[in-house]
């Protein structure tokens, strides 16, 4: 049973243009939240995490928004640029002291210049 | 090293066979975790260790699959009568401690990509 859904497989988005990524999650213990990018024949790295007591995490050009009642978070990329170009996973854990994490399916993001 | 090393990037293998899958973790690194990624999926956790002890093996799918860590540092998946069903990339991560993952997400290697035939 999928905890962690990501519903779209692919988004394209034009150069210079919000990126907008979203995921749900099904398991309400869930309380950390986590978004990975992975380029091809790499392995995911760490973009930028959100803990539950917050509804908004920014880093330069990433944010991430939780909706905790909606058991939605979304990760919006702004500018979008080429190099963007890649598969973003969604994961999520139980506690910050967690020791796994559970992934969504990915979403593979198309920036186009 | 600078980064999570696995080898081999690619093997692959007969039904039936046994495979051993490599991660060396980056230096200082004591927490060491294992995941697989199917084909469309996303990673799915197996086990991690905290220093030479796995501590959560739940991940793993039954007892053909075996991993062990035994200085601490470099770890090996071992598989057993691998079936087609195995066939994945299995992805190795490290952190500097347990429970720094929210912080700064794990650091994976490349991947080890399996295929059975």
């Amino acid at each position: 049973d999928q905890q962690v859904k990501q519903n779209s497989p692919s988004l394209s988005v034009q150069e210079g243009r919000i990126s907008i990524l979203n995921c749900d999650y099904t398991n309400s213990m869930f309380d950390y939240f986590l978004w990975y990018k992975k380029y091809p024949a790499e392995g995911p790295t760490f973009l930028i995490s959100i803990s539950s007591i917050k509804d908004k995490n920014e880093d330069g050009r990433f944010t991430v928004f939780l909706n905790k009642s909606a058991k939605h978070l979304s990760l919006h990329i702004v500018p979008s640029q080429p190099g963007d170009s890649a598969v973003y996973f969604c994961a999520a854990s139980r506690g910050a002291g967690a020791n796994n994490l559970f992934f969504g399916t990915g979403t593979r993001l198309t920036v186009i210049p | 090293g600078a980064g999570v090393s696995q080898t081999p990037s690619n093997k692959v293998t007969e039904k039936g066979k046994y495979v051993e899958l490599r991660c060396d973790p980056i230096s200082g690194h004591t927490a060491l975790y294992w995941y697989r990624q199917s084909l469309g999926q996303g990673p799915e956790f197996l086990i991690y260790f905290q220093g030479t002890g796995a501590a959560d093996d739940s991940g793993l799918p039954n007892d053909r699959f075996f991993a062990v860590r035994p200085e601490g540092s470099v770890s090996t998946l071992k598989i057993q009568r691998t079936e087609r069903g195995d066939s994945a990339v299995y992805l190795c991560a490290s952190s500097l401690e347990v429970g720094q993952i929210f912080n700064y997400g794990y650091t994976f290697g490349s991947g080890t990509r399996l295929t059975v035939v």
